[in-house]
């Protein structure tokens, strides 16, 4: 069975301090994928990064960037510098890889997310 | 390119009724998955379809169906309601390839509240 924990249910920081939200997963395939969501108040879920399990490179995106450590199953998430409008509920998320025929297909299992709040 | 879209936004229903909530993903993708977030138990998978097909199920009654039409939209229906089914309903869609994992492009959500 799958499992994503994200331990901290809220974190409240000030404008342009850097927060690092956790994220430990838990799987017994050897093909996964890992992702990071941003759910904003209006309440659509928007793509911020995906992570296949071969690939344990860090990875920076302006303002972002995710550390990936297979041995100790974690998929952390920095944001440098925070802005107010970073304030949302961040979700943490695992997939298997489905080989059915010629297509693939997956489900994500989400963790509980963490509430970021950033103050000005 | 639009985005996908839920139809509707709002819903009231009361205990007993049943309910049909609709997505039309984006242009070109076939596969569409829906998920149910709550407070209590958080954002859980129900269902995945491709080519009209369920593929994919978790683990919801049978009250919760699905089913999706030639042209990738997709309709969730559920019976009987209670009041646990109160929820954000989102439907995600995605574009599949051979062998390769795509992104999940969300909507926007249909909440439902269940009096």
């Amino acid at each position: 069975a799958q499992k994503v924990t994200q331990a901290q249910t809220e974190i409240s920081v000030v404008e342009k301090e850097d927060v690092t939200l956790d994220c430990v997963y838990e799987t017994r395939d050897t093909t996964y994928y890992l992702f990071w969501y941003k759910q904003p108040p209006s309440g659509e879920l928007v793509f911020l990064i995906r992570r296949n399990s071969f690939d344990e490179q860090n990875e920076i995106s302006g303002r972002y960037s995710w550390n990936f450590q297979k041995s100790t199953s974690s998929f952390n998430f920095t944001i440098t510098a925070s802005q107010v409008v970073d304030s949302a509920v961040y979700f943490c998320a695992l997939s298997e890889a489905l080989q059915i025929q010629e297509t693939s297909g997956s489900r994500l299992t989400f963790g509980e997310g963490t509430q970021l709040t950033v103050n000005p | 390119k639009a985005g996908v879209t839920q139809t509707p936004r709002y819903l009231i229903k009361t205990r007993g009724q049943q309910v049909t909530l609709s997505c039309s993903p984006i242009s070109g993708h076939r596969s569409v998955s829906w998920y149910q977030q709550t407070p209590g138990q958080g954002l859980q998978f129900l269902f995945e379809y491709f080519s009209e097909t369920q593929r994919n199920k978790g683990n919801f009654p049978g009250r919760f169906s699905g089913r999706q039409f030639s042209n990738s939209r997709s309709e969730m229906n559920v019976s009987t309601l209670e009041l646990g089914d109160s929820a954000l309903y989102l439907c995600a869609s995605s574009l599949l390839g051979s062998y390769s994992y795509n992104e999940q492009f969300f909507g926007p959500g249909t909440r439902l509240t269940v009096l």
